[in-house]
């Protein structure tokens, strides 16, 4: 089985532009979450899908951060407009909704904004 | 509410020597607890997790870790390293079975020849 995959590996972006990253969890699962990862705050939960319905969301990153699973095999993660303090790591991850906590997470797509 | 403290950001070893790197949970009930690590460049990968029953619980690679539910504790051990063991070490907890999971700050291990 392929594991989850995260496009594009890499983002230089210009401040106030949208950009898009995308998803695909392991064939199967239904439960998604998407993870801002920096050094200073660790890792922060953006978003929390089970079968495409949105059950959780990062109250602080409401405002700019907007994720949807458009079906069940594709999520995006849109920011917009970006700012330079989003520059991290943003990382997905998917499971089965019997996974008791056992997550497959994607290598990542690092964002960087100018 | 419930939390995960990891004491050590960053921890040194030589290999072969023995580890322990410290997770302390704080939650009102015995919640699930788990070790995920995190190889440059990677993402997050599930090391071993516990549940119930016998407090200390095998995971990959040869990490053990032991749950005190006395002292709100879920440490990971290993016996003896190696340079590839070098990466950051995530400890979580879900306050039940779903997948919610709350990590902690994670620890850097850098293990010298």
């Amino acid at each position: 089985d392929a594991g989850v995959t995260q496009t594009p590996r890499h983002e230089v972006a210009e401040k106030g532009q949208t950009i898009i990253l995308k998803c695909e969890p392991v064939s199967g699962h239904n439960d998604l979450f998407w993870y801002r990862q920096t050094k200073i705050q660790g890792l922060e939960l953006l978003s929390y899908f089970r079968s495409k319905s949105l059950m959780e969301d990062g109250g602080a990153f409401k405002d700019r951060f907007k994720a949807e699973m458009l079906n069940s095999s594709f999520s995006t993660l849109k920011i917009q407009p970006t700012e330079p303090k989003d520059s991290a790591v943003y990382l997905c991850a998917s499971s089965w909704t019997g996974g008791n906590g056992q997550l497959y997470f994607g290598e990542g797509s690092k964002l960087t904004v100018l | 509410a419930q939390s995960v403290t990891q004491p050590d950001a960053r921890v040194t070893v030589s290999e072969g020597a023995s580890l322990q790197l410290r997770c302390k949970y704080s939650y009102s009930a015995t919640p699930y607890l788990f070790w995920y690590v995190q190889y440059p460049r990677q993402g997050l990968q599930l090391l071993l997790k516990y549940y119930s029953g016998d407090p200390v619980v095998q995971g990959v690679n040869s990490f053990e870790a032991e749950f005190s539910k006395s002292n709100s504790s879920f440490h990971l051990q290993k016996a003896s390293v190696h340079w590839s063991d070098s990466a950051v070490y995530f400890c979580a907890l879900s306050p039940n079975s779903n997948n919610r999971i709350f990590f902690g700050d994670g620890t850097q291990l850098v293990v010298k020849p």
